[in-house]
């Protein structure tokens, strides 16, 4: 079985500072992805970055990047220069890429952002 | 752009009524998933499809059912609504993996079920 834990449930963050959203993981299998999602307030989810886990060099999206650290089983997002616009529930997910098509996903945090 | 529609944004339905909640999808995905959203538990995966009239139990599969009779198209079923069915329902939709940009799903709006 594989779990994804987010310990915080709302985070606030003031316009064009950055924040980092917390995302720990359980999974047996060697081989995985992990996934930030994003859903603004009535509006579909969307993918923000992703992370395949073989791969040692933290993934980048523009203003977004990850904090993976394998051994610990840590998977954070780093929001750089937040914007309005970044206001959302966050979710972070995780699945397997081989036999396993089910994606695990965590609680979530929303993110508020101050003007 | 991938597009993944819902057939109702909101809904209410009254205590044992039979519910039909429809996903249709353009971008010739083989899997297909409806999950259950609540506050405080995340996305909770409820059947999954991963072809035509092939289906998977996910996580809480209680008082669900689902049908695929085309791959564009994965129904989420509630034979008998009850009250605490009421929720958001999101379908996704994704090829399987292993393909170069597997993996990531794809959202709909959501349905909000409101059961009474």
């Amino acid at each position: 079985a594989q779990t994804v834990t987010q310990s915080q449930p709302e985070m606030s963050v003031q316009e064009a500072e950055t924040v980092t959203l917390s995302c720990t993981y359980d999974t047996s299998e060697s081989d995985y992805y992990l996934f930030w999602y994003k859903q603004p307030p009535s509006r579909q989810m969307i993918l923000v970055i992703r992370q395949e886990a073989y791969k040692q060099q933290n993934a980048t999206e523009n203003r977004f990047s990850v904090n993976f650290q394998k051994a610990a089983k840590s998977f954070s997002l780093k929001i750089s220069d937040s914007q309005l616009g970044d206001a959302a529930m966050y979710f972070c997910a995780l699945i397997s890429n081989f036999g396993n098509e089910k994606l695990t996903f965590g609680t979530g945090t929303r993110l508020t952002i101050i003007p | 752009d991938v597009k993944v529609t819902q057939s109702s944004r909101y809904l209410v339905k009254r205590t044992g009524e039979k519910v039909f909640l429809e996903c249709v999808q353009d971008m010739d995905h083989e899997n297909m998933f409806w999950y259950r959203q609540d506050p405080g538990l995340g996305l909770r995966l409820i059947y999954f499809s991963y072809d035509v009239k092939m289906k998977e139990k996910g996580d809480i599969p209680e008082g669900y059912s689902v049908s695929r009779e085309k791959k564009e198209r994965f129904s989420l079923i509630l034979e008998s609504a009850s009250t605490n069915q009421t929720s958001m329902y999101l379908c996704a939709s994704s090829h399987p993996p292993g393909l170069a940009a597997a993996d990531e799903q794809y959202f709909g709006p959501g349905t909000r079920l409101t059961v009474t």
